[in-house]
C-alpha cells in the first residue's frame, strides 16, 4: 500500500518555468513533509519542508504548498534551470515519535530544456 | 549543518564474502539512523531502523541475518551484508535523524553502490 501519491512520473519544463509536481496522502497522522532532491548516484538531499501548521513555504525557488483538508501537498520549481533536472521525491512522517520512518513517494524525474 | 557520509561509495565484492558499510553523521549525534535500498529508477526502500544501543527494527521482508546492522554510538551506524549473492547488488543508502520529537529532519548520506560478481 502506497502511503504517499506522487504525480506526474516524469516532467519536462522548459528553461525558466515552472516545474509542478504533487503528492496526496491517507495517514492523517503525518505532520511533516519533506521534499528530496536526488542526481543518479548521490544519496538523497533535503531540499524543503513543511509542517501541517503553514499552508505554504517558500525558500528561494523552491515553494511548497499545502493542503491539510485535501492531504495534498505539492512542490513548486520557479524559474526551472537545467541543473534542477534531477528525480524528486516527496515524503511524509508522524514526527512525534523519533523511530517513526518516512514514507516516500515514488520519485518524478524532473528534465528542463535549455 | 547536517552532514551525513557513508564508506565506502562503492564496492564489489565476490560472491559469498561479506561487506561492511559504515554511515556517519559527521557534525550531529543521531540516536536514530535509518538503511534503504534503492533499485535503479525506483523509490527508496526502507530495510530498517537503528537505534543507538539497542537491536535494530527490520522491516518485512528484511532478512535478519543476512543484512546485520549495528548502531554503537551516537554518530556511527554500520550495515553487514553477509554471504552476498548478485541479487543483493543494489545502491544502499543510510539517512541520520536530527532534532527533536516534533521537529525531526533526516538527512541522507550519498550512498554505497554494492556489486557482488
Amino acid at each position: 500500500q502506497q502511503q504517499v501519491k506522487q504525480s506526474p512520473q516524469s516532467l519536462i519544463v522548459q528553461k525558466g518555468g515552472i516545474s509542478i509536481i504533487n503528492c496526496a496522502y491517507e495517514n492523517t497522522a503525518f505532520d511533516y513533509f519533506p521534499w528530496y532532491q536526488q542526481f543518479p548516484g548521490k544519496g538523497p538531499a533535503l531540499l524543503i519542508a513543511i509542517r501541517p501548521d503553514v499552508s505554504e513555504k517558500k525558500e528561494g525557488r523552491f515553494t511548497i504548498s499545502f493542503n491539510k483538508s485535501a492531504k495534498q501537498f505539492s512542490l513548486h520549481i520557479m524559474d526551472s534551470q537545467p541543473g534542477d533536472s534531477a528525480t524528486y521525491f516527496c515524503a511524509a512522517k508522524s514526527d512525534q515519535t523519533g523511530a517513526n520512518n518516512l514514507f516516500f513517494g515514488t520519485g518524478t524525474r524532473l528534465t528542463v530544456i535549455p | 549543518g547536517a552532514v551525513v557520509s557513508q564508506h565506502p561509495s562503492w564496492v564489489i565484492c565476490k560472491s559469498g564474502t561479506s561487506v561492511k558499510i559504515e554511515c556517519r553523521s559527521l557534525d550531529f549525534q543521531a540516536t536514530t539512523m535509518f538503511w534503504y535500498r534503492q533499485f535503479p529508477k525506483q523509490s527508496l526502500m526502507l530495510m530498517a531502523t537503528s537505534n543507538e544501543g539497542s537491536k535494530a527494527t527490520y522491516e518485512q521482508g528484511v532478512e535478519k541475518d543476512k543484512f546485520l546492522i549495528n548502531h554503537a554510538s551516537l554518530t556511527l551506524s554500520t550495515l553487514t551484508v553477509t554471504s552476498a549473492h548478485p541479487e543483493d547488488s543494489s545502491f544502499y543508502i543510510c539517512s541520520a535523524q536530527k532534532g527533536l520529537a516534533g521537529a525531526y529532519e533526516q538527512y541522507f548520506g550519498p550512498g554505497t553502490r554494492l556489486t557482488v560478481t
